[in-house]
């Protein structure tokens, strides 16, 4: 139980194009889902905090205007880069989390690698 | 604001010698305290966590942590480690209660495994 899933894997755009990252919760229905970016050999920063149907809260530097987060449904959250450019280019990991006797607890998808050319 | 340190940015160990690495937190109040290990390229797999009760948490792959609140540390161990143990370890520390909890991680230690 407590799965994750995001889609794409992997993906590979031109600069200025927007990308769309999806994050399921397979077999629970996520109260809350996160969405962080890693670069690489580094940790994880948390970029912001979404409730289902309600808006995101992005972290302090995050633009969220470059960074559009919908989270439409308990089981969908999705991240959209806009205007993508190559700093973007990143390791970006979603996780979930719900109540009962999982609460405190976040379940982590395998992560998205975006490349931006 | 809570923060996490983890000292060491990179161990080597032999394959069957014990392992620690360290991890110290800064939180106001009591904290929710994880182990996470990530593969190259994958994503986040927990190892155990700390909520409140007994101060030593045995997790999965034979690793257990210790928490400390006098000294804010949160140490993981394994008296003997294999091969497939090589990876990245994160420490985390939640803050908040509730699902919205937070979570502020680690710089990460990279675990080598000398065969």
């Amino acid at each position: 139980g407590a799965v994750v899933s995001q889609h794409p894997s992997w993906v590979i755009c031109k600069s200025g194009t927007s990308v769309k990252i999806e994050c399921r919760s397979l077999d629970f229905q996520a109260t809350t889902m996160f969405w962080y970016r890693q670069f690489p050999k580094q940790s994880l920063m948390l970029m912001a905090t979404s409730n289902e149907g309600s808006k995101a809260t992005y972290e302090q530097g995050v633009e969220k205007d470059k960074f559009l987060i919908n989270h439409a449904s308990l089981t969908l959250s999705t991240l959209t880069v806009t205007s993508a450019h190559p700093e973007d280019s990143s390791f970006y990991i979603c996780s979930a989390s719900f109540g009962g006797r999982y609460l405190n607890e976040q379940f982590f998808g395998p992560g998205t690698r975006l490349t931006v050319l | 604001a809570q923060s996490v340190t983890q000292p060491d940015i990179h161990i080597t160990v032999s394959e069957g010698a014990s392992l620690e690495l360290r991890c110290n937190y800064s939180y106001g109040a009591t904290p929710y305290l994880f182990w996470y290990v990530q593969s190259p390229g994958q994503g986040l797999q927990l190892l155990l966590k700390y909520f409140s009760g007994d101060t030593l948490v045995q997790g999965i792959k034979g690793f257990e942590a210790e928490f400390k609140r006098s000294q804010s540390s949160f140490n993981l161990r394994k008296p003997s480690v294999h091969w497939s143990d090589a990876a990245e370890y994160f420490c985390a520390v939640g803050a908040g209660t509730g699902t919205a909890s937070k979570l502020t991680f680690g710089t990460g230690t990279r675990l080598q495994v000398m065969l």
